[in-house]
């Protein structure tokens, strides 16, 4: 168990909906990231928080965004859903910012979008 | 900007034979290497790392090895087990950029 916790587990929905992931950070740690990994690939890196601030973005949709609130937890939400919006997303938190410092990586939210 | 290529995509081995997973990367800069182990059904969960100033780190059955002037890395697993089945990711990073640039994984099969 990484410490990281990331709800729901499971979700499906239909195209052109809106949905919200929710990730909550090992307990001590700043940043928060979200990947992308469809069936078969790799990870694709979304969005970083560090603090409450975005700190890198990555191959991020327009119709994807994302918050880090006060208490560290992080939302990402995913709007006018497409079919090829279906895939694992990952939430992974590290303690600092930088990006030589172990990710520490939840269960993920697996997305089906019919 | 960087960019990370990851050899094989499958790897298929035998239980006991070693297994050798290779990158390369183009950022002459990156100075931290690390490798990430994918369990079905689970988030990826850094597994060893190595810095620009060593060639070579162990940790029991793997290893990673770097090689700057080829600008390649490689993990190296010994006496390969079935619970070493699983996707391995290489990354890598510099000072100089705020993302970790991941490769495209490896498919490692451990075959009894």
């Amino acid at each position: 168990d990484s410490g990281v916790t990331q709800t729901p587990k499971h979700l499906i929905t239909a195209t052109g909906q809106r949905v919200t992931l929710r990730c909550s950070p090992r307990s001590g740690d700043l940043s928060v990231y979200w990947y992308q990994q469809s069936l078969d690939q790799g990870l694709q890196f979304l969005i970083q928080y560090y603090n409450g601030e975005e700190r890198a973005k990555g191959n991020i949709l327009e119709r994807f965004s994302a918050q880090q609130f006060p208490d560290l937890h992080s939302e990402l939400n995913l709007s006018s859903l497409e079919l090829g919006d279906s895939a694992l997303y990952f939430c992974a938190s590290s303690l600092g910012g930088g990006n030589q410092e172990t990710q520490y990586f939840g269960p993920g939210t697996r997305l089906l979008v019919l | 900007g960087e960019n990370v290529e990851q050899h094989p995509s499958t790897l298929s081995v035998q239980e006991g034979d070693s297994a050798v997973i290779k990158c390369t990367y183009s950022d002459s800069a990156s100075n931290y290497f690390p490798w990430y182990k994918q369990e079905l059904g689970k988030g990826p969960q850094l597994i060893i790392d190595i810095r620009s100033n060593v060639g070579e780190k162990k940790d029991q059955r793997i290893a990673v090895t770097l090689n700057k002037t080829a600008k390649h890395f490689s993990l190296h697993i010994t006496e390969t087990q079935p619970e070493d089945s699983a996707v391995y990711f290489c990354a890598a990073s510099s000072r100089s950029n705020y993302q970790l640039i991941w490769g495209a994984g490896t498919k490692l099969i451990i075959k009894p």
